[in-house]
Order: structure tokens, then C-alpha cells, then sequence
């Protein structure tokens, strides 16, 4: 089954600086990623997603990047504000069973 | 829209009880999706549903744990009898299969097994 590895699994940035997380999955079949956000004591929320046939998508202040034939994609975070910090979840599907990685704790220091 | 919809939002229970939690997805929505969340596992698929049908519980620990979908707005997810490590965040979460991927979560409900 899919396997999706996350890295790294702490940051720590100062406010205004970008973010870069990193995430790689096994099957060359999942064809569609997404990124979730998860403040403190609530519940996962998506804030970016890409399909397998487009490689880079941008929604203002946040960018994801996806390179099938290595099999990994990556969340650019720029001019980081301390409400961006929470865990951030990768995951890949091929279907409709999203496999998560393990999570990024995301601290932007004031 | 009310979104996804969990209850209870907290229960704390005693080994070997029963515990149920209960999920009503978004309107609409025919595809429905239990996970449970640790430190240690992180998010993990239990079970899902596509038109109140079971499609995969390749994630169910072990047989103390069951779903139901009775119809379209309604899903249970039962543990007995509950176990210490059974204790975790448990979200539910829907979709609609003809449209987007997107997944929306409920607010989960925090089980903690004395």
C-alpha cells in the first residue's frame, strides 16, 4: 500500500521567513496530494491541493510542487506570520483513501 | 452548511465500557470516513464508506471496534469493550465522490479510556 514520508518534523522560523516541508509517497499510482492544516485542538482543514497533472499550484502566500517522477512534493510557505503555526499533513490518494504522513509541527516566531 | 457534524466532542469512559461515536456528514456528501489520531500513529483511515456502504476497514484495529452507516446522514463507530489504548482523537470526515478529492473533517471527538 501507499506510504507517504514527511520531513521535517519540527521548524522553527522567524516571522517573515518561508517555510519549505517536504513529503514523499511509494505508489506511482496516487494521483492526487493535499495539504492540511491542524491548529491546536481542532480539526484537520485543507489548504492546498494538487492533482498529478499539474506540477506546481499557488494560492497566494502558500505553493505546492509536485515532481511524479521522484515521487515527492513540497509546501512553500512565504512571509510566514505566527497564525501560521500548526501541524501541517501531507497525503497522497489514488482513490479515495488518503494516506497521511506524519506531520510537521510549523512554529513562526515573532 | 454545518459542516461535518461529531458527537460527543468529549468522552471519558472506563476500560471495558462501551463506547459509541457518532458522525453526520455533510448534506450531500456519499462518501464518509472514520480516522483516529495519536502522538504515536499520527492520522490513521479506520473505515470508509461510499453510499452507506463498507469499502474498506482494512484499518479497524481489531474486532472490538465496528461501524454502521444506516443511511446517508448517520454513521456510528463503536468500541467494545474500550481499552486504555483505545484513548485518541477520533475524526470523521466526508466527501462528495462526483465532485472534488477534498476531504472536510468534523471537529473529532477526544476518547480518553481510564
Amino acid at each position: 500500500g501507499e506510504n507517504v514520508e514527511q520531513h521535517p518534523s519540527t521548524l522553527s522560523v522567524q516571522e517573515g521567513d518561508s517555510a519549505v516541508i517536504k513529503c514523499t509517497y511509494s505508489d506511482s499510482a496516487s494521483n492526487y496530494f493535499p495539504w492540511y492544516k491542524q491548529e491546536l485542538g481542532k480539526r484537520p482543514q485543507l489548504i492546498i491541493d494538487i492533482r498529478s497533472n499539474v506540477g506546481e499550484k499557488k494560492d497566494q502566500r502558500i505553493a505546492v510542487t509536485l515532481n511524479k517522477t521522484a515521487k515527492h512534493f513540497s509546501l512553500h510557505i512565504t512571509e510566514t506570520q505566527p497564525e501560521d503555526s500548526a501541524v501541517y499533513f501531507c497525503a497522497a490518494s489514488k482513490a479515495e483513501k488518503l494516506v497521511f504522513g506524519k506531520g510537521m509541527k510549523l512554529t513562526v516566531n515573532p | 452548511d454545518a459542516g461535518v457534524i461529531q458527537s460527543p466532542r468529549h468522552e471519558v469512559t472506563e476500560m471495558g465500557q462501551e463506547v459509541t461515536l457518532r458522525c453526520k456528514p455533510i448534506s450531500g456528501h456519499n462518501s464518509l470516513f472514520w480516522y483516529r489520531q495519536t502522538m504515536m500513529r499520527g492520522l490513521e483511515l479506520l473505515i470508509y464508506f461510499n453510499n452507506n456502504v463498507p469499502i474498506d476497514d482494512s484499518g479497524m484495529p481489531e474486532d472490538r471496534f465496528s461501524a454502521k452507516m444506516p443511511n446517508a446522514s448517520f454513521s456510528t463507530l463503536k468500541i467494545q469493550p474500550s481499552e486504555p489504548r483505545d484513548s485518541a482523537v477520533y475524526f470523521c470526515a466526508s466527501r462528495q465522490t462526483s465532485a472534488a478529492d477534498t476531504q472536510y473533517f468534523g471537529p473529532g471527538t477526544r476518547l480518553t479510556v481510564l
